[in-house]
């Protein structure tokens, strides 16, 4: 069975650091993956998604995101953090549109 | 512009009342979704529904209900049933036949028990 595990539930860094946000998952198939971000009492919007093109994943607002098969890892990063990045991410591994199976999410806030 | 419409934003209910929360959406997707988010816990899948008149049970389908009488609407019936219904619950769509699954959300519905 597939399953998703953030490390860390709330990540604080300063303004101009790098982010790094930890993904690991099990999945028993090739797995398509991905980074999902949510603001204050917002649904979630799409960051990024793998999908087996490339291992390094271009994202929106200067996300990325590392497909590492060997680890099964699929950490989020950002060389560096602004204010508006302060909110919580998700990540997620599907198997098909009706098996997406959520991670319980990390708050990232940023110290002025 | 096209997207997914949940009302009512908040909403406020007694014990032991129904309530109804709506989902509409115009990106013309065959497939959406509930989810319930809790703090801490993620999202869970509550229904989701694949083609008009056809839906599926999710992790955590008891005390829930809904239909999809239209490819545009999905609402979600949370009953008395529901023994801990205070959440906010999202629903999203997504492409059916889409092998990568991508979502896309609403705004969600804050709901509380009084």
């Amino acid at each position: 069975a597939q399953s998703v595990t953030q490390l860390g539930s709330h990540v604080s860094v300063s303004e101009g650091a790098l982010v790094l946000l930890r993904c690991n998952y099990s999945s028993s198939v090739p797995p398509y993956l991905f980074w999902y971000v949510q603001y204050p009492n917002q649904g979630l919007q799409l960051l990024l998604k793998y999908t087996s093109a490339a291992t390094l994943v271009k994202g929106i607002n200067g996300f990325e995101a590392e497909f590492k098969k060997s680890e099964t890892s699929f950490h989020l990063t950002k060389p560096s953090a602004h204010m508006s990045d302060a909110a919580e991410y998700f990540c997620a591994v599907s198997e098909g549109a009706s098996k997406i199976i959520f991670g319980s999410g990390t708050r990232l806030s940023i110290r002025p | 512009d096209g997207g997914i419409t949940q009302s009512p934003k908040y909403l406020f209910r007694k014990e032991g009342q129904n309530v109804t929360l709506s989902c509409e959406q115009n990106l013309n997707h065959d497939a959406m979704y509930w989810y319930r988010q809790d703090p801490g816990q993620g999202l869970r899948l509550i229904y989701y529904s694949q083609i008009v008149n056809d839906f599926q049970k999710g992790d955590i389908a008891e005390g829930y209900s809904v239909s999809r009488e239209k490819k545009e609407s999905f609402p979600l019936t949370v009953t008395s049933a529901q023994k801990n219904p205070t959440a906010f619950y999202l629903c999203a769509s997504s492409i059916e036949g889409s092998s990568t699954g991508e979502l896309f959300f609403g705004e969600g519905s804050r709901l509380t028990v009084l």
